[in-house]
């Protein structure tokens, strides 16, 4: 069964400043997507990023981008110019046919 | 468009009752997914729709958990009688038709119910 792994229970970045959430997974299939979710406190789960296995460049939106390194399975998210806004929960998560999610990072932003 | 509409959003109840949750999809879209999210941890998927016919429901704890979707519209999940450790958010989600052999369809959330057990 596929697993995903989220090593860092919380985190924390000065605004303005960047943060990388790290994201590890295990599975046996060559073609697959990998997401990252944000959970504000509100519950509602809101797409920031999407990556298709097959493709090898690495998928960016704005001040998020991700390092997807195949081999290695593992799909870190890079976000730039922090914003208070950006505080919440972020899930790492995998897809072939069922979204699989690891466990959660907690993002703080300071002022 | 609206969104994925989910009610009760909160509900408190004491164990061994029922409950029940209602959820009602973008319209048009064909799957219907229901996850439990226990504190602490990703969302996990009890069931899946198709239409009105069940594709997966191989983590739903049968014994205890239903989940129905009348007219492939919206659905119900029930849980019956409840346990201290059914404490969770639970999400609901749809999305359109796949495209054909797609491993792949974006799943748009609602706002989840926040289930207490007592």
């Amino acid at each position: 069964a596929q697993t995903v792994t989220q090593s860092q229970p919380e985190m924390s970045v000065q605004e303005a400043e960047t943060v990388t959430l790290s994201c590890t997974y295990d599975t046996s299939e060559s073609d697959y997507y990998l997401f990252w979710y944000k959970q504000p406190p509100s519950r509602q789960m809101i797409l920031v990023i999407r990556q298709e296995a097959y493709k090898q460049q690495n998928a960016t939106e704005n001040r998020f981008s991700v390092n997807f390194q195949k081999a290695a399975k593992s799909f870190s998210l890079k976000i730039s110019d922090s914003q208070l806004g950006d505080a919440a929960m972020y899930f790492c998560a995998y897809c072939r046919n069922k979204l699989v999610f690891g466990a959660g990072t907690i993002l703080r932003v300071k002022s | 468009e609206a969104g994925v509409a989910q009610s009760p959003r909160y509900k408190i109840i004491e164990k061994r009752q029922s409950v029940a949750f209602w959820c009602n999809p973008i319209s048009g879209h064909a799957t219907l997914y229901w996850y439990q999210q226990i504190l602490g941890q990703g969302p996990k998927l009890l069931i899946q729709f198709q239409n009105n016919g069940v594709v997966d429901d191989s983590q739903l704890p049968k014994d205890r958990f239903s989940a129905e979707r009348l007219k492939g519209v919206d659905s119900t999940l029930k849980i019956q009688p409840a346990k201290l450790e059914d404490s969770a958010v639970y999400l609901c989600a749809s999305s359109s038709d796949p495209p054909l052999a797609a491993i792949y369809n974006e799943q748009f959330f609602g706002p989840g119910t926040r289930l207490t057990v007592l």
